[in-house]
């Protein structure tokens, strides 16, 4: 079964403690995979897409890592306003549609 | 700001009735896609049109229908609600459809929250 899982479920981190995030998938014809922050009775915010294996990409604090089983979501010395749901998605085979992981609660404090 | 734009923002309800939720996708747009992010569950796929056409169709219940008009905005229809409807649901739209080869980066709007009393 096709299948996307994110761990952990939830994370608490001090401020400027460095943590990752992981996303695991079992899909067949992976055509990119996404990453998304969400914070409280909002939308999904786009952050990354990642298309092959051994791709990265940054942006600010956060760094996402691809393998052909999983994917990190590197947080480098986290602030308080890193805090939020991080979700994350695969777009597969010739559908475009997007399926989400449930996502891993990120709490950062001082 | 994503560029996609639902209405209402909050729509509190009984038992029974049925409500529009309305969607305005980014400009140039062809694609819209409807999820809904219940309490319990993550984000679920409901249904996908493209260019005026359905493309797609997830999880998406018998008592709920969408649609797409020729100014590319998009309306998703639930009736005979129930309880279990209560949801935040989600308006996403991307410049693509299906089929194509990279990556088709999905933008997300804020979200209609429903709440079925």
């Amino acid at each position: 079964e096709d299948q996307v899982t994110q761990s952990p479920e939830a994370l608490r981190l001090q401020e400027g403690e460095s943590s990752s995030l992981n996303c695991s998938y079992t899909v067949s014809g992976l055509r990119g995979l996404f990453w998304y922050r969400q914070d409280p009775g909002k939308g999904p915010e786009f952050l990354f897409t990642l298309y092959s294996a051994g791709e990265e990409k940054e942006k600010e604090r956060l760094k996402a890592t691809l393998t052909k089983k999983e994917s990190f979501l590197h947080i480098t010395a986290p602030k308080p306003e890193d805090s939020a749901t991080y979700l994350c998605a695969v777009q597969y085979g010739t559908a475009s549609k997007l399926t989400f992981g449930t996502g891993t609660r990120l709490q950062v404090t001082l | 700001d994503s560029g996609v734009t639902q209405t209402p923002k909050h729509l509190i309800t009984a038992t029974g009735q049925r409500v529009t939720l309305r969607c305005s996708p980014r400009s140039g747009d062809l694609s819209v896609y409807w999820y809904q992010q219940s309490l319990d569950q993550g984000l679920q796929f409901l249904i996908q049109y493209y260019n005026g056409e359905e493309r797609a169709k997830g999880n998406i219940l018998e008592r709920f229908s969408a649609q797409q008009f020729p100014d590319l905005h998009s309306e998703l229809n639930l009736s005979s609600l129930e309880l279990g409807d209560s949801a935040l649901y989600f308006c996403a739209s991307s410049s693509r459809g299906q089929g194509v080869m990279a990556g088709n980066t999905i933008y997300f709007g804020e979200g209609s929250w429903l709440t079925v009393v």
